[in-house]
């Protein structure tokens, strides 16, 4: 069974840091990897998907990683800004279905 | 356009009544995706929708859980019995097709936060 596993659970920095959020999963085989952003009584809203044959997604100031090898994927913001502060799901597509982690709650103060 | 919506966006029931969650899907979109995203955890799957027949329902949780589809739209996620255990944000999405190596992500609804007293 896929497990999915983020860290940190939380993270709390001052505006204009770059900073990077770390994803695990168990099982290799998977068909892509998404990255997501989830506002307080909000939907999710998809940041970034790789591809399993990719290595990397960018997107503004946003980087997402994948080694698909190791079950490894990070998310690198580059100066965060307060409107960056939600919490940051990692998720993993199997045939049909996404396996999700718990999620990295990130804070960014002015 | 219209993205996913859910409706009732918040629903408060006392343990034991039956419960509804509807789902609207982006129109066109084959595939529907049922979550369940309980406090402190993150999003467990519970069912989808290929078309109106559901090929993986692993995740429900227990038989009082059920769900159907309808005119290849339309969802309804039933819950019989209602326990407290089953609080939680049930969340919907959809996307083109469900299967296969695709680049398309899933869309999701805003959810429906689910109180049972």
């Amino acid at each position: 069974k896929q497990e999915v596993t983020q860290i940190p659970a939380a993270l709390s920095v001052p505006e204009g840091e770059n900073l990077v959020l770390n994803c695990s999963f168990t099982d290799s085989a998977i068909y892509n990897l998404q990255w997501f952003r989830q506002d307080p009584g909000k939907g999710l809203t998809s940041l970034l998907l790789i591809q399993s044959s990719q290595r990397e997604q960018t997107s503004g100031r946003l980087n997402a990683s994948l080694d698909k090898s190791s079950g490894r994927s990070t998310l690198y913001i580059a100066a965060s800004q307060p409107g960056d502060s939600a919490t940051y799901l990692c998720a993993v597509s199997g045939y049909s279905t996404l396996t999700f982690g718990k999620g990295t709650m990130l804070l960014v103060s002015p | 356009g219209a993205g996913v919506s859910q409706s009732p966006s918040n629903k408060v029931t006392e343990k034991g009544k039956d419960v509804e969650l509807r789902c609207d899907p982006i129109s066109g979109h084959t595939a529907l995706y049922w979550y369940r995203q309980s406090l402190g955890q993150g999003l467990e799957f519970l069912i989808y929708f290929q078309g109106n027949s559901a090929p993986d329902k692993s995740g429900l949780p227990s038989d009082r859980f059920s769900a159907e589809r309808t005119g290849g739209s339309v969802s309804t996620l039933t819950i019989q019995r209602t326990q407290q255990e089953d609080s939680a944000v049930y969340l919907c999405a959809s996307r083109t097709v469900a299967r296969g190596n695709t680049q398309e992500t899933q869309y999701f609804g805003p959810g429906t936060r689910l109180l049972v007293l």
